[in-house]
């Protein structure tokens, strides 16, 4: 079956540390990724996407993410963070099956001390 | 544009009881999908939309229903209330982008 794993469920960081967020699915064919981040009591929104080419995608507020097809994985990176990115992160998938359902990961909570 | 907007945002149900959860966008999105989210289980598809008309189940259907007569609107029924039930519930909507837009979520409570 189609999964999309994150394996940090909770994360603190100091203002200024560098954040990496695992991010791995199970499928091997072609697939669009996402990372979407929730702050406290808002909704999902989209930080960045992967469909295809240049596999360093950059996204808002200065996260990055890279995809690595050899391991079916999307990390999400900043290397600075700040106070304002306290929220939960995931990681989502689109297989393409024709379906159009998308498969969204645990979420990672991270919480960035001042 | 409103985006995907969402009513009630808060609901408390007793077990047993119906609703209707409203979700509209007009964003003339042809995909639409109805997610609840659990404490660290994440987002889960409960039903989803290609267009009006057709719907099909996603990952956690049981004791939800969905219609789509329209391409603006997605409503989820939930005929016999349960605890289970309880969650927080959310309407998105994507284009040709596949970049999915969420509504501000409905959070239900069933006792």
């Amino acid at each position: 079956a189609q999964s999309v794993s994150q394996h940090n469920h909770h994360v603190i960081l100091s203002e200024a540390a560098s954040l990496e967020l695992g991010c791995n699915y199970s499928y091997g064919g072609t697939v669009n990724l996402f990372w979407y981040v929730q702050y406290p009591g808002q909704h999902l929104q989209l930080l960045l996407k992967y469909f295809s080419g240049d596999p360093l995608v950059k996204g808002i507020k200065g996260f990055e993410a890279e995809f690595i097809k050899s391991k079916f994985s999307f990390n999400l990176r900043k290397p600075s963070v700040q106070w304002s990115d306290t929220a939960e992160y995931f990681c989502a998938v689109m297989f393409n099956s024709g379906t159009y359902k998308y498969i969204f990961g645990t979420g990672t909570r991270l919480k960035v001390l001042a | 544009n409103a985006g995907v907007t969402q009513t009630p945002k808060f609901r408390i149900l007793k077990i047993g009881q119906s609703m209707t959860l409203q979700c509209a966008q007009d964003m003339n999105h042809n995909y639409m999908y109805w997610y609840r989210q659990d404490p660290g289980m994440g987002l889960k598809l409960i039903y989803y939309s290609v267009g009006a008309g057709i719907t099909d189940k996603g990952e956690v259907p049981n004791g939800y229903n969905v219609s789509r007569s329209t391409t603006e609107d997605f409503p989820l029924r939930l005929e016999l209330a349960a605890p289970s039930q309880t969650s927080v519930y959310f309407c998105a909507s994507n284009g040709l982008s596949n970049e999915q837009f969420f509504g501000p979520g409905t959070r239900l409570t069933v006792l």
